[in-house]
């Protein structure tokens, strides 16, 4: 399948910082990328929708300030956590798709506040 | 009502056993479905998609989809320990975002 590269795979920041969270498709053009959150044995939480050159939609409850994603290109999307707290600790799960086909996932993003 | 439904589980079948995956959306214009298959601390990696009503082979996998009655289920023949994971089932909703169920544990005992 296709190849979707998500960096860092972890990262662990203090209190109040913010981390940028990079998702590329390797080998093909991803119309839309997908950003989800994942709490330890629960489902993936659609955070938001982007796609490439609009703003991202949110879902209802995911602060748009605070979770900031950009979509410049057709191969990368960027989520930044901005000023980070020991509750934003998680899974973060990027996918990327071409136009309406199959969705592919990057390894995922263990981020810990502290 | 959830969007996309799954039985959580856990769903134990013994090796070699039929395993029988549900799912059910609330979308009726959804188009497009997708099994992936999560393992515990990775993230999901796509096993099937169907667009179509009926069944779509692949391998051990069987993905069926029934349009009017909102369901598609995923059979996995010949059951191995390796298939123990969570199972998600995924809809391409109208607006083409993608929602996925809350998942169904699955494991297979030797």
């Amino acid at each position: 399948g296709a190849v979707v590269s998500q960096h860092p795979s972890r990262v662990i920041c203090k209190s109040g910082t913010s981390v940028k969270i990079e998702c590329r498709s390797l080998d093909f053009q991803a119309t839309t990328m997908f950003w989800y959150r994942q709490f330890p044995k629960q489902s993936l939480m659609l955070m938001a929708t982007s796609n490439e050159g609009s703003k991202a939609t949110y879902e209802q409850g995911v602060e748009k300030d605070k979770f900031l994603i950009n979509h410049a290109s057709l191969t990368l999307s960027t989520l930044t956590v901005t000023s980070a707290h020991p509750e934003d600790s998680s899974f973060y799960i990027c996918s990327a798709r071409e136009r309406r086909g199959e969705a592919f996932f990057g390894q995922g993003t263990r981020l810990t506040v502290v | 009502q959830k969007e996309v439904e799954q039985n959580s589980g856990p769903l134990s079948v013994p090796e070699g056993a039929i395993a029988s995956l549900n799912c059910t959306y609330s979308d009726r214009g959804s188009q497009s479905f997708f099994w992936y298959r999560q393992y515990s601390g990775k993230s999901p990696e796509l096993i099937m998609f169907i667009y179509s009503n009926g069944d779509k082979e692949d391998g051990r996998f069987t993905a069926q989809l029934n349009k009017a009655s909102q369901y598609v289920s995923l059979l996995i023949r010949d059951s191995q320990p390796s298939d123990s994971a969570t199972y998600l089932c995924a809809v391409n909703g109208w607006n083409n975002d993608m929602r996925f169920g809350a998942g169904t544990r699955l494991t297979v005992k030797p």
